[in-house]
C-alpha cells in the first residue's frame, strides 16, 4: 500500500532563517506531488505541484520554492523565512490523470511551521 | 470565478441531528468531486468521491453525498451526528486541466452534546 511521509512534524524558525520541508511517498511510482499551505483560519492554498522529476509548477508567487530531486521526493524550501510563512504545510500525491481528470489526492500528516 | 463554494464556514448541530454541509461547483463539464475531512493538526482524509458513476455516493463514517448536475451541487449529509464528527470538511473539484484540485474554503462542524 502507499504511504506518504512528511517531516518534521513541527518547526519553529526565526525570521530570515532558511527552510527545508521534506515529503516522500512509498508504494507508487511517478506520482503527481503537491504542496499546500493552510494559514490560520484559512482554507487550502496550492503552492506547487509536480508531474515528474525536475518539473515544478508554481501557483502563487511567494518566498518559497520547491524541488523534486527524485521520483517520490518533494522538497519545499525558502532562503529567508518571513512571518507570513507561518502555517500548516501539507504534501499530497495522486496517480497521474488519465483522460484529463485528476482522481483522489492523498495527504500527508502535515508540518506545523511557526516563524517568530 | 470560484470553482467550489462551500456555504457556511461554521455549522453547529446537536448530537443525533442531521448533518448537511453544502458544496456548489462551477464547471462546464462534469467534474470529479470530493469531500475530505480534517481533524486538528492532521492531514486531510478522503470521505467520499464522485467520478461519474452513481450520483449518490456513500463514504466512510456514515456520510454520503449526492451529485446534482441541475443544481451544480454536491452536498454532504449524515443522518445522525456523532461527537467524533466534529472537524473541518472540505469540498474539492477536479476539472479537466489534468493535474489540479480546487478546494472550497472549508466548513467547521461543531457537534453539541
Amino acid at each position: 500500500s502507499q504511504t506518504i511521509h512528511q517531516w518534521p512534524a513541527t518547526l519553529v524558525q526565526p525570521v530570515g532563517s532558511p527552510l527545508s520541508l521534506e515529503c516522500t511517498v512509498e508504494g507508487t511510482s511517478n506520482p503527481n506531488l503537491y504542496w499546500y499551505r493552510q494559514a490560520a483560519g484559512r482554507g487550502l492554498q496550492l503552492l506547487f505541484y509536480s508531474v515528474g522529476i525536475g518539473q515544478i509548477s508554481s501557483e502563487v508567487p511567494q518566498n518559497l520554492s520547491a524541488s523534486r530531486p527524485q521520483d517520490r521526493q518533494f522538497i519545499l524550501s525558502s532562503k529567508k523565512l518571513l512571518l507570513s510563512d507561518s502555517g500548516f504545510y501539507l504534501c499530497a500525491w495522486s496517480v497521474p490523470p488519465s483522460g484529463g481528470l485528476t482522481d483522489t489526492q492523498y495527504f500527508g500528516p502535515g508540518t506545523r511551521l511557526t516563524v517568530l | 470565478a470560484q470553482s467550489v463554494t462551500q456555504l457556511g464556514s461554521h455549522v453547529s448541530v446537536s448530537e443525533g441531528a442531521l448533518v448537511l454541509l453544502r458544496c456548489n461547483y462551477s464547471s462546464s463539464v462534469p467534474p470529479y468531486l470530493f469531500w475530505y475531512v480534517q481533524y486538528p493538526n492532521q492531514g486531510l482524509q478522503l470521505l467520499l468521491k464522485y467520478t461519474s458513476a452513481a450520483t449518490l455516493v456513500k463514504g466512510i463514517n456514515g456520510f454520503e453525498a449526492e451529485f446534482k448536475k441541475s443544481e451544480t451541487s454536491f452536498h454532504l449529509t449524515k443522518p445522525s451526528a456523532h461527537m467524533s464528527d466534529a472537524a473541518e470538511y472540505f469540498c474539492a473539484v477536479s476539472k479537466n486541466n489534468f493535474n489540479k484540485f480546487y478546494f472550497g474554503s472549508g466548513t467547521k462542524l461543531n457537534v453539541k452534546p
